[in-house]
């Protein structure tokens, strides 16, 4: 199976940056998305890094270190409408996605 | 509009009872996925098919079954032999395969009294 660490909770303040890390094992590599989730709702995409370093998109960036098992969200310019639960999820060599637990991100006023 | 659609939103079961779950997509994307979500944790695979008539297990497939007799449509048996069905079970669908986006649905959420 696949080991998939990031923190569960974070907090930050309207307009400030959050970085949400996400360490993972997985049998093979094909890559790794990133969705976000709000309460009660289905998980939308963000992002799928297949190969290293950073991909930006508009307030929104992902990194990946294959070598490292590593990556990580950047949310800039943080909104209320950001509050959501952010899921990683590489992908393995049997091409089954799941999700790590998720880290909930709460923007305060 | 081009989506994926579940229902029911919530869909209440006695213990014993089989209840199959609906998933119909207008996209036409050729994979399916179902996955399931518990309090805490993150999506688990349950099953996915990535053309018509084929479908595999993922992780946790015990206790279910799924058919794919056409491209839209990916209905989810839940049979009374999961042993713990009370969940929010979530469908999607992408392209082609696994590393093409997926795109979820919006859910049913399962109890079972």
């Amino acid at each position: 199976g696949q080991n998939i660490d990031q923190p569960t909770e974070m907090t930050a303040t309207e307009g400030a940056i959050v970085q949400i890390n996400c360490t993972y094992q997985t049998s093979g590599f094909n890559g790794l998305f990133w969705y976000q989730q709000h309460a009660g709702e289905a998980p939308t995409f963000l992002s799928y890094n297949v190969l290293d370093g950073l991909e930006e998109k508009g307030r929104f960036s992902s990194f990946l270190s294959r070598s490292k098992g590593y990556s990580y969200l950047l949310l800039k310019e943080l909104q209320m409408k950001d509050s959501a639960s952010y899921l990683c999820a590489p992908l393995p060599n049997d091409y089954k996605l799941s999700f790590g637990a998720g880290t909930t991100v709460t923007v305060r006023a | 509009d081009g989506g994926i659609t579940q229902s029911p939103k919530y869909l209440f079961r006695k213990e014993g009872q089989n209840v199959t779950l609906s998933c119909e997509q207008n996209l036409n994307h050729d994979a399916m996925y179902w996955y399931r979500q518990d309090p805490g944790q993150g999506l688990r695979l349950i099953y996915y098919s990535q053309i018509v008539n084929d479908f595999q297990k993922g992780d946790i497939a015990e206790g279910y079954s799924v058919s794919r007799e056409k491209k839209e449509s990916f209905p989810l048996t839940v049979t009374s032999a999961q042993k713990n069905p009370t969940a929010f079970y979530l469908c999607a669908s992408s392209m082609a395969g696994p590393t093409d986006t997926q795109y979820f649905g919006p859910g049913t959420r399962l109890t079972v009294l």
